[in-house]
Parts: C-alpha cells; sequence; structure tokens
C-alpha cells in the first residue's frame, strides 16, 4: 500500500518568513496530492491540492509542488502570519483504482512566532 | 461548516461496551471515509464506502464495523473487540465522481474509555 513520509514533525518560524513542509510518497500510482490544516481541535481543512500533471500551483501566500519522479512533494507558505499556526498534513489518493483513499503524513506543527 | 456532521462531540465508554458514532452528509456524496487520529499522529483510514450497501476496510479496521443503508449516512461502531479505542475519530465524504478529489471532513468525535 501507499506510504506517505512527512518532515519535519515540528517547525518554528518568524512571522513573516517562509515556511517549507515536505512529503514523499511511495506508490507511483498515486495521482492526488491534498493539503490539509488543523487547528487545535478542529476538523481538518483544505488548504490546497495537486494533481499528477501539473508540476506546481499557487493560491496567494501558498504553493505546492510535485516531482513525480522523485515522488515527493511539499508545501510552501510565504509571508507567515500567527494564524497560519497549526497542524499540517500532506496525503496521497490511491486513485479510482484503490478507491481515491488518502493515505496522510504524521503532521508538521507549525509555529509561527511574533 | 455545514453538509457534514458527527454526533456526540464526546463520547464516553466503559470498558466491555459497544458504541456508534454517527456521521451524516447532506452534500449528496457517494463516497464517505472514517478516520482515527492520534495525538501527534496523522489520520488513519478505519473503513470507508464508495456507494450505498458496499464498504471495504482501511488500515486498521480490527474492531470496528461500519453500514451504509443510506446514501447520507455511514455509521461506525467501536466494539468491545478494539484494545484501545480512546482516540478522536473524524468522519468525510467526498462527491467527485470517478476521480480524486477534495474529502470534506466533519467536526469529529472524541471517544474516551474510562
Amino acid at each position: 500500500g501507499e506510504n506517505v513520509e512527512q518532515h519535519p514533525s515540528t517547525l518554528s518560524v518568524q512571522e513573516g518568513d517562509s515556511a517549507v513542509i515536505k512529503c514523499t510518497y511511495s506508490d507511483s500510482a498515486s495521482n492526488y496530492f491534498p493539503w490539509y490544516k488543523q487547528e487545535l481541535g478542529k476538523r481538518p481543512q483544505l488548504i490546497i491540492d495537486i494533481r499528477s500533471n501539473v508540476g506546481e500551483k499557487k493560491d496567494q501566500r501558498i504553493a505546492v509542488t510535485l516531482n513525480k519522479t522523485a515522488k515527493h512533494f511539499s508545501l510552501h507558505i510565504t509571508e507567515t502570519q500567527p494564524e497560519d499556526s497549526a497542524v499540517y498534513f500532506c496525503a496521497a489518493s490511491s486513485g479510482p483504482g484503490g478507491g481515491n483513499k488518502l493515505t496522510f503524513g504524521t503532521g508538521t506543527q507549525l509555529k509561527v512566532e511574533l | 461548516d455545514g453538509g457534514i456532521t458527527q454526533s456526540p462531540k464526546y463520547l464516553f465508554r466503559k470498558e466491555g461496551q459497544n458504541v456508534t458514532l454517527s456521521c451524516e452528509q447532506n452534500l449528496n456524496h457517494d463516497a464517505m471515509y472514517w478516520y482515527r487520529q492520534d495525538p501527534g499522529q496523522g489520520l488513519r483510514l478505519i473503513y470507508y464506502s464508495q456507494i450505498v450497501n458496499d464498504f471495504q476496510k482501511g488500515d486498521i479496521a480490527e474492531g470496528y464495523s461500519v453500514s451504509r443503508e443510506k446514501k447520507e449516512s455511514f455509521p461506525l461502531t467501536v466494539t468491545s473487540a478494539q484494545k484501545n479505542p480512546t482516540a478522536f475519530y473524524l468522519c468525510a465524504s467526498r462527491g467527485t465522481s470517478g476521480g480524486a478529489g477534495e474529502q470534506f471532513f466533519g467536526p469529529g468525535t472524541r471517544l474516551t474509555v474510562l
């Protein structure tokens, strides 16, 4: 089955700096890669996603890059703000043949310090 | 945050008891999922259903059971066979037919075994 590894587990940055979170996946058939943000005690919410036919996607201060050859994808947050503090999860989808299941990474606790 | 609801928000269970967690969605989504989240860990898939009257085991199905009699509902039963059931349980649904797409999460149920 799919295996997703996520690094780092914790990340502390100064407000205004950039943050980068990296994930690797094992199944070359995976074709959809979402990123979720989860605040303490709340539900995960999608912040950005990318499909395997695209190498990069950007939405304001958030961007995701995908390298299919190396099987890794990354989340980039620029100009970080205190409200960006949360746990971020990457995931990879198995595609229709696998029920479009999501396999999640173990999460990155991002802390943006003033 | 409407569309997918879970109840109760908090649930306490004595050892040896079965409990059922509710998940309802009015998004007309075909696929529904149950995840378990433990502190400092990612989301792990328990069961999923791509269509009414059909469901498949996820990565950690032992000690759990589900049913999918209606499109809107996907209840999860935590049985006494689950040795360590204390966790945060998240239900999700996905509507993109035929391909990968965003999973929308419910607010979660926090289960504690006394």
